[in-house]
């Protein structure tokens, strides 16, 4: 079984600084990893996943993550932030192996930007 | 990407009565759909599975009777929620799977009063 851990169930921000959003995952088999962000009152929208391949992934929105298998980690960074990013962020894991596996969900971390 | 479509968006309901939530995969077929359940603040919490043609496969402490799954077809999952009471008030989000990644409806509000 996977599960996914995120450390910081709030993060505040000043427009334009950068800015890390913390995921660890556990799993006993390979995983695919994904961040969704939710706006409110409306459903998931895909920011980025790994699925193989080169480690440092590249999303929409100028958002990025980079797996770290040792660390088991795929921590969200934004270099500077701007007021449309305030929304709540979802890390979220899959076992590769499974061709329709579901999708486990961390419990997300809401990024508020100040001006 | 693929579209996954949800509706109603939201809904109000009377205690006692059942409300049914529909997700559609409108551009590819999904032989498995997910729903998930998220509350105010918190997480998605995944509530079943939805297989095309058999029975539903519900994560624990969810209740079958209660929410009642049917993917009758390869573009459409059904939820409905008997018997609602004020508890069952939350988000209700589906998903399907295209090519290796989860795309997600909009989303159901359903309030309970």
């Amino acid at each position: 079984a996977q599960s996914v851990t995120q450390l910081d169930s709030q993060v505040p921000v000043f427009e334009e600084a950068p800015v890390e959003l913390r995921c660890n995952y556990s799993s006993s088999v390979s995983v695919y990893l994904f961040w969704y962000v939710q706006y409110p009152n409306q459903g998931l929208q895909l920011l980025l996943k790994y699925l193989s391949g080169s480690t440092l992934v590249k999303g929409i929105n100028g958002f990025e993550a980079e797996f770290n298998k040792s660390q088991t980690s795929f921590h969200l960074r934004k270099p500077s932030v701007h007021i449309s990013d305030t929304a709540e962020y979802f890390c979220a894991v899959s076992d590769k192996d499974s061709s329709a596996s579901k999708i486990i969900f961390g419990s997300g971390t809401r990024l508020s930007i100040r001006p | 990407g693929a579209v996954v479509s949800q509706h109603p968006s939201w809904v109000i309901c009377k205690s006692g009565t059942s409300v049914k939530i529909e997700c559609r995969s409108l551009d590819f077929q999904a032989t498995t759909m997910f729903w998930y359940r998220q509350f105010p603040k918190q997480s998605l919490m995944l509530m079943a599975t939805s297989n095309e043609g058999s029975k539903a496969t519900y994560e624990q402490g969810v209740e079958k009777d209660k929410f009642l799954i049917n993917h009758a077809s390869l573009t459409l999952s059904t939820l409905t929620v008997t018997s609602a009471h004020p508890e069952d008030s939350s988000f209700y989000i589906c998903s399907a799977m295209s090519g290796g990644e989860a795309f997600f409806g909009q989303g159901t509000r359903l309030t309970v009063v």
